[in-house]
């Protein structure tokens, strides 16, 4: 597609039931990204997708959040048993191979509230 | 440790007036510096990003961005604030995989 896309755009839920995320990034992009966005606090990297390589988890906060990317393509980011301070903005992005030549495309975010 | 500083999370100019965004980054950060604004509501857009050897790069809607090895500091100028300009705005930089974001500045402009 023309730009990386989220879905869904918006998604309250309640505590403790499991949501999913998806990113669709731009064709050909060979890396994808995940952040998460909270009031004040920047962008926290979670993971990091490139190529057929394995993936970056490093930033992932807990073992109840996961992601994975199937085909090289769309990502699907999944957290478990929710919890209140899961509450954030999650944002995708990908590039064409790794950040430094032309930075990232990033989708416009899925806002995730857990009440 | 990479680490990305943005000096202000708030910054205030009246329309017409020069814009100065701070962000200093740790030494082992480069090669990779961008500047990023995100508009209410909307994701991040790329505004610029450093080229190795360049001191002075330009971007997008009249920003400038000057690195300085010296100071290990990449700030953001544009030299006429516009009300259009209101937005935050995001410092990251990298060596390699992910990139480091700073934690943002909110950019106001008065009337």
């Amino acid at each position: 597609g023309a730009g990386v896309s989220q879905s869904p755009s918006n998604k309250v839920t309640e505590k403790g039931k499991d949501v999913e995320l998806r990113c669709d990034p731009i064709s050909g992009h060979t890396a994808l990204y995940w952040y998460r966005q909270s009031l004040g606090q920047g962008l926290e990297f979670l993971i990091y997708f490139q190529g057929n390589s394995a993936p970056d988890k490093s930033g992932l906060p807990s073992d109840r959040f996961s992601a994975e990317r199937t085909g090289g393509s769309v990502s699907t980011l999944t957290i478990q048993r929710t919890q209140q301070e899961d509450s954030a903005v999650y944002l995708c992005a990908s590039s064409l191979g790794g950040p430094g030549n032309y930075g990232y495309t990033f989708g416009s975010g899925t806002r995730l509230t857990v009440v | 440790a990479q680490s990305v500083t943005q000096l202000g999370s708030h910054v205030s100019v009246s329309e017409g007036a020069l814009v100065l965004l701070r962000c200093n980054y740790s030494s082992s950060v480069p090669p990779y510096l961008f500047w990023y604004v995100q508009y209410p509501n909307q994701g991040l857009q790329l505004l610029l990003k450093y080229t190795t050897g360049a001191t002075l790069v330009k971007g997008i809607n009249g920003f400038e961005a000057e690195f300085k090895k010296s100071e290990t500091s990449f700030h953001l100028t544009k030299p006429s604030a516009h009300m259009s300009d209101a937005a935050e705005y995001f410092c990251s930089g990298g060596s390699q995989g992910n990139l480091i974001f700073g934690k943002g500045t909110k950019l106001s402009v008065k009337p």
